[in-house]
Order: structure tokens, then C-alpha cells, then sequence
């Protein structure tokens, strides 16, 4: 079946380094959205992606889309203890939206 | 506006009662989800609906049932409960499926526990 690939499951981060998760589809989406949970929290919705090999930014959040529409990229630069939580992505195929499994965000204390 | 509001926020359950978690949400969306996230894991579809009276299966559906009298409602019904059920339950809706805009609106979820 359709699958969404997210990696890595697990991040280890200090306070101030960059975070990247990515994630990789086994077909073309259409379009993919990002979302965040805070622990015991539920998924939020961040930004969709559309466009083949777009771009957006929020403060210190870039997402990307791959050119073939079949992988993403978020980026966190300089993290804050506000960043903790898990971030999924989902991308919309064949009349479905797929979700990868997240990737969590742990800043070390 | 409360956006989707899920109860009750716990739950526990012997095995083999029934209950159900209601999902309400004031933003007019036709589109209606029940997901479920096991511990450290990710989104599971159970069932959505596509408007008032039109449910589908989604990836987990057995041992689930839902009903849509209404745009607003749309309630999942768990019967036997099993402790395989032992989740977070989340309902989400959005505008349509592909949301091309602003994504998926889920509730606060509701955490079951079945013993």
C-alpha cells in the first residue's frame, strides 16, 4: 500500500541546534501538510505544500517539497524548548491522506 | 468558536462493555475523521464521513462503528471493548479531504483505557 516514510523517529537535540525531519512517499502527492503535537497534546495543523519544489517559511520553521511531489522537509533553526513535541507530516494521494509516524523533537537538558 | 470538542477527555472500561465518544464541531466542515494513536505511534484512521448520512471504513475499522445524522455530530461507538482497544481517540474535521488551506481540526482526544 501507499506509505509515508518519516525519519528520523527520534531527535536529540540541545537548546539552540537545528532540527530536520524528513519524509519520503512511495507515490506522488498531491499535496503534504505538516502538523505538531505537543506531548499529551493533539496534532496542529502548521502549512500545506502544494507546489512542486516550494518553499515556505514560518519564523524559525522552513518546509520544503521535493520537486518530484515525493518528499518534504521541515527545519527548525536554533530550537527552543517551545519547539518540544512530536511533527508529522501527511500527504494527500489517491483520494487519501497518509500520515508518516512523526518524528520526535527532545531537547536535552 | 470551540473548533471540534471531543468527550469525555478519560475514560475506563471493562472488557466487553460499550461506549460511546461523541465529536462535535461548529465550523460546518462536511468532513468528519476518528483516528486513534497508540503510544508513541502515529495516526490511525478508523472511520470518516464525507457528510451527513455517508460514513466509510478507514484503516482500522473492526470493532468500531460510527453514524452521521448530522454535519455537526458524528460519534463512534465502541462495542465488546477489548484491551487491544487501549488508545487515544482523536476526532478531527476539516473542509474537505485534501484541504488545500487550513489542514485538519482534531479535538483534545479522549484516552481509553480498557481492563
Amino acid at each position: 500500500g501507499q506509505q509515508v516514510m518519516q525519519i528520523p523517529q527520534y531527535q536529540h537535540v540541545q537548546e539552540g541546534e537545528d532540527f530536520t525531519t524528513y519524509c519520503n512517499s512511495s507515490t506522488t502527492l498531491s499535496n503534504i501538510q505538516w502538523y505538531k503535537q505537543r506531548p499529551g497534546g493533539h496534532p496542529v495543523f502548521l502549512i500545506q505544500l502544494v507546489k512542486s519544489g516550494e518553499v515556505k517559511k514560518q519564523k524559525r520553521l522552513t518546509f520544503q517539497f521535493g520537486e518530484a511531489k515525493k518528499n518534504s522537509s521541515l527545519h527548525i533553526t536554533a530550537t527552543q524548548t517551545t519547539d518540544v513535541g512530536t511533527y508529522f507530516c501527511a500527504g494527500y494521494s489517491n483520494y487519501q491522506l497518509i500520515w508518516g509516524a512523526g518524528t520526535k523533537l527532545i531537547i536535552k537538558p | 468558536n470551540a473548533g471540534v470538542t471531543q468527550t469525555p477527555k478519560f475514560r475506563i472500561l471493562k472488557i466487553g462493555q460499550s461506549m460511546t465518544l461523541q465529536c462535535a464541531q461548529d465550523m460546518n466542515h462536511n468532513y468528519m475523521y476518528w483516528y486513534r494513536q497508540d503510544p508513541g505511534m502515529g495516526l490511525k484512521l478508523i472511520y470518516y464521513s464525507v457528510g451527513a448520512g455517508i460514513t466509510d471504513k478507514g484503516e482500522v475499522p473492526n470493532g468500531y462503528n460510527v453514524s452521521r445524522s448530522t454535519t455537526e455530530d458524528f460519534p463512534l461507538r465502541l462495542e465488546l471493548a477489548a484491551p487491544s482497544q487501549t488508545s487515544v481517540y482523536f476526532c478531527a474535521s476539516s473542509y474537505s479531504m485534501r484541504d488545500v488551506g487550513n489542514g485538519y481540526t482534531f479535538g483534545s482526544g479522549t484516552r481509553l483505557t480498557v481492563v
